[in-house]
């Protein structure tokens, strides 16, 4: 069965660092594109970076210098550090699995809450 | 960055009845184009990828439909746990983006 847990969101002060982790089950994460999406609360969704099969990187301009995406294909997770965090980061971010080599997301985390404030 | 324009924002329509909503692109995305549906608190779950194919163990009742700039999504006859947010998606290019969501209300 596939599985994705998202852990590591909290609430933080702006200026603070995060790290986000995914850990997968049910397949290994090196064959497929790997995600993180956000949710602003009551808002929708937001494509955040991707890391591909062979391990190129992409961002969005909101979070370019700011967030780096990882994986560990050994444990089978997949990571999202964020610096540098702003109130407007706030959201539940989502792990999710691309389709093949592709950026349609088949599989997808429950998520976990990031609260930037002071 | 591609924009994705949902339409409309708000869907009002009873059990039974059929569904259709619109996604416009900026620029042609050409098939390369996912729909996602959304229920309160929780993930979002693919229902279409590449405009008209169906994810697996998604109920026929769902199509897809478009190429290039637009596309749509069609709910034949409307199921109770259909009244949900619907999102589209583009990955013709970086970065990925999403449109702005259609909610599904019960009338």
């Amino acid at each position: 069965e596939v599985q994705l847990v998202e852990t590591g969101g909290d609430l933080i002060q702006p200026g603070g660092s995060l790290r986000l982790s995914c850990a997968v089950s049910g397949f290994t994460v090196s064959p497929y594109y790997m995600t993180w999406v956000r949710q602003a609360p009551g808002k929708g969704l937001e494509w955040v970076s991707v890391i591909e099969d062979g391990g190129t990187t992409h961002y969005a301009d909101s979070v370019k210098g700011r967030f780096t995406i990882s994986r560990d294909i050994s444990e089978n997770m997949l990571f999202l550090q964020m610096n540098n965090l702003r109130a407007e980061d706030t959201a539940m971010y989502y792990c999710a699995k691309g389709r093949g080599r592709t950026s349609s997301y088949d599989f997808w985390g429950q998520g976990t809450l990031v609260t930037v404030s002071s | 960055d591609i924009v994705l324009t949902q339409s409309p924002a708000t869907l009002s329509l009873s059990p039974g009845e059929r569904a259709t909503l619109s996604c416009r692109a900026s620029q042609s995305v050409s098939i390369y184009l996912a729909w996602y549906q959304q229920k309160g608190g929780q993930a979002p779950r693919l229902l279409i990828y590449d405009a008209s194919n169906r994810a697996t163990g998604i109920p026929a009742r769902f199509s897809g439909s478009g190429s290039g700039t637009d596309f749509t999504l069609t709910i034949s006859r409307l199921e109770p746990e259909d009244f949900a947010f619907y999102y589209c998606q583009q990955r013709r290019d970086w970065p990925i983006t999403f449109g702005q969501g259609t909610r599904l209300e019960i009338k």
